[in-house]
């Protein structure tokens, strides 16, 4: 079963920012927050990852909270190519995934 | 020059035939994966490869057959196919076993009839 809880879906007008929650309130100190989406067909993608400090590359920004029980990804400025399903995870040691249905996010004109 | 590819993008087959999918990776990775996405889109692991060797075997028929015959290639076998067995599989891989970033091929569906 996943272990983290995310919206079905959201929208979000193109230009604007995306911010996608999660919540891992089951989170262990040495696990990550990794987020990946899929377009719709394709494999999934790595956007980013964070421990507890906030996080940004050229794709997104993601925030966790001080508690580490809840994060959000941020795209600064969506586009139509951002609409896919966004998957927030949490992985251990051995780094296995445990994927549940995630956010399915459309980006409207 | 594609990071994870899969051949083939589509296959179509009838109940009881054997078939494979083939996967390669020019990353240079370690860690290479199998993943099974289904009518439902949930996304499973079904096998992980770290330099040849076996490191994950999740609960998956023993029908189902990896081999990894350098650490370049994974390829995933299938005996007996049964109608259960469609979906979308997806090879990945990634820098070593303790790296959760993860590069995904395109994926193959798999239909049986």
């Amino acid at each position: 079963d996943a272990k983290t809880t995310q919206p079905t879906s959201m929208d979000c007008a193109e230009g604007r920012a995306a911010n996608l929650p999660c919540n891992h309130s089951t989170i262990s100190g040495n696990e990550y927050v990794y987020w990946y989406r899929q377009i719709h067909s394709q494999g999934p993608q790595y956007i980013i990852h964070g421990l507890k400090n906030n996080e940004t590359n050229e794709m997104a920004s993601l925030i966790i909270t001080e508690d580490r029980k809840s994060s959000t990804l941020i795209l600064p400025h969506a586009t139509l190519r951002d609409t896919a399903v966004y998957y927030c995870i949490h992985a251990g040691n051995n780094r296995k995934l445990i994927w549940g249905l995630g956010t399915s996010l459309a980006v409207n004109p | 020059d594609t990071a994870v590819s899969q051949t083939p993008k589509y296959l179509v087959t009838q109940m009881g035939n054997d078939k494979s999918i083939k996967c390669e990776q020019n990353l240079g990775h370690d860690t290479m994966y199998w993943y099974k996405q289904d009518s439902k889109k949930f996304l499973k692991i079904m096998f992980s490869y770290n330099n040849k060797e076996l490191i994950i075997n999740e609960t998956v028929p023993n029908r189902f057959s990896p081999k990894s015959p350098d650490k370049a290639h994974l390829n995933l076998h299938i005996n007996s196919l049964e109608l259960g067995d469609s979906a979308v599989y997806f090879c990945a891989s990634s820098q070593d076993r303790r790296k959760a970033e993860q590069y995904f091929g395109p994926g193959t569906r798999l239909t049986v009839t």
